[in-house]
């Protein structure tokens, strides 16, 4: 059980064009989602961590007009990499928390190449 | 602001020999911490909260609050514990996203 879900698993895109992400908990619901980023050889970086029906809590550095998160359901959010440019290429990684296990569980992630 | 460090990037020993992967924090409050594994080719997958007390595939984590130390320690390596181990906290009080450390890249030699 217990199971996080993303897609796509890598996707490459022009400068300038949007990005969605999805994550998904596919056997329980996920009253927290949260979005990582990772870059080559370094750790998860935490983005935000969004609850279901509510507005994302952004790290602090993380623009939200960049990085918009939806959260509408209790097992999937969502992750938009707005007007997308070089430097937004990583890894990103979600994880989602249920109640009342609070554990969180990781999703594969997606690989993000913007040319 | 809370900090995890993991001081070795990567940790070689061989098999059967004992394994300590240290880790250290820096919080004022009363953190809860983590050990999350990460094999070839998968995600992360949690393996020890301090909270918990248990044993997991043979690791073993105390918490030292003098120390503000959270090292994972096994007492005879196996080959397939190589992996990447990353040290994480969460700081409570409704603030609950995971601050990792950098990793640790265990390799295990036959």
């Amino acid at each position: 059980g217990a199971v996080v879900s993303q897609h796509p698993s890598w996707v490459i895109c022009k400068s300038g064009t949007s990005v969605k992400i999805e994550c998904r908990s596919l056997d329980f619901q996920a009253t927290t989602m949260f979005w990582y980023r990772q870059f080559p050889k370094q750790s998860l970086m935490l983005m935000a961590t969004s609850n279901e029906g509510s507005k994302a809590t952004y790290e602090q550095g993380v623009e939200k007009d960049k990085f918009l998160i939806n959260h509408a359901s209790l097992t999937l959010s969502t992750l938009t990499v707005t007007s997308a440019h070089p430097e937004d290429s990583s890894f990103y990684i979600c994880s989602a928390r249920g109640d009342p296990v609070r554990t969180q569980y990781f999703g594969p992630g997606t690989r993000l190449t913007v040319l | 602001a809370q900090r995890v460090t993991q001081p070795e990037k990567l940790l070689s020993v061989f098999k059967g020999a004992p394994v300590e992967l240290k880790c250290n924090y820096s919080y004022s409050g009363s953190p809860e911490l983590f050990w999350y594994v990460q094999y070839s080719r998968q995600r992360l997958q949690l393996l020890l909260r301090h909270i918990s007390r248990e044993s997991i595939k043979g690791f073993t984590a105390d918490l030292n609050k003098g120390e503000t130390s959270f090292h994972l320690k096994k007492p005879f390596a196996q080959e397939e514990d190589s992996a990447m181990y990353y040290c994480a906290l969460v700081s409570g009080g409704g603030a609950d996203g995971l601050t990792f450390g950098k990793g640790t890249h265990l390799i295990i030699q036959p």
